[in-house]
């Protein structure tokens, strides 16, 4: 069956290091997208990708980096610049032309700074 | 930007109805989502608005109405695993990468 995998699904990042979470989808789907939830509050965009070798920054990009080297791979890596990156992340995917039903969620890799 | 305001929490009795609102402030519309998300699960859709008026699709409904940036969720009958958040999102335009932005989510508890 296609769907978007994300793992680990529970990571622990010890301070000052770098740490990259998976997203790999089998959809054939153009664009991919990462998230970022904190207890009791919404999604925010971090990063996207429309196309391979292009991505643009969300609205809290800073600490954060992505590559779109194949389509169905994006990973994010959450850097040491990033000062509080203990959080719930979601990868989402969606083909060119989506209408309401073109997002595709993964199941979340919880992160935790030890 | 893009401004999406809904309220914190809710509670509500198994069997009641529910109406979660959705105000939004956006810069391109191009589509209005409701999701439910249950604690450390990814967001389920549930409904999508383009156009002004009524969704209803079995015991949940989504209304919206773009001149006045406002959504409702209905919830009817209510059954204990409804108890979850409800997030509203809106779609960005294409231009823009499509992108949806998330309001801060709606916890809703329902009891016995």
């Amino acid at each position: 069956d296609g769907g978007i995998t994300q793992s680990p699904k529970y990571l622990f990042r010890k301070e000052g290091q770098n740490v990259t979470l998976s997203c790999e989808q089998n959809l054939n789907h153009d664009a991919m997208y990462w998230y970022r939830q904190d207890p009791g509050q919404g999604l925010r965009l971090i990063y996207y990708s429309q196309i391979v070798n292009d991505f643009q920054k969300g609205d809290i990009a800073e600490g954060y980096s992505v590559s779109r080297e194949k389509k169905e791979s994006f990973p994010l890596t959450v850097t040491s610049a990033q000062k509080n990156p203990t959080a719930f992340y979601l990868c989402a995917s969606r083909p060119a032309e989506a209408g309401a039903w073109g997002y595709t969620f993964g199941s979340g890799t919880r992160l935790t700074v030890v | 930007g893009q401004n999406i305001d809904q309220p914190t929490e809710m509670t509500a009795t198994e069997g009641a109805i529910v109406q979660i609102n959705c105000t939004y402030q956006t810069s391109g519309f191009n589509g209005l989502f409701w999701y439910q998300q249950h604690a450390g699960e990814a967001p389920t859709f549930l409904s999508y608005n383009v156009l002004d008026g009524l969704e209803e699709k079995g015991r949940f409904s989504s209304f919206l109405s773009r001149s006045k940036g406002y959504s409702y969720l209905l919830l009817k009958e209510l059954q204990m695993k409804d108890s979850a958040s409800y997030l509203c999102a809106v779609r960005g335009l294409k231009a823009a990468g499509n992108k949806l932005t998330f309001g801060g989510g709606t916890r809703v508890l329902v009891k016995p």
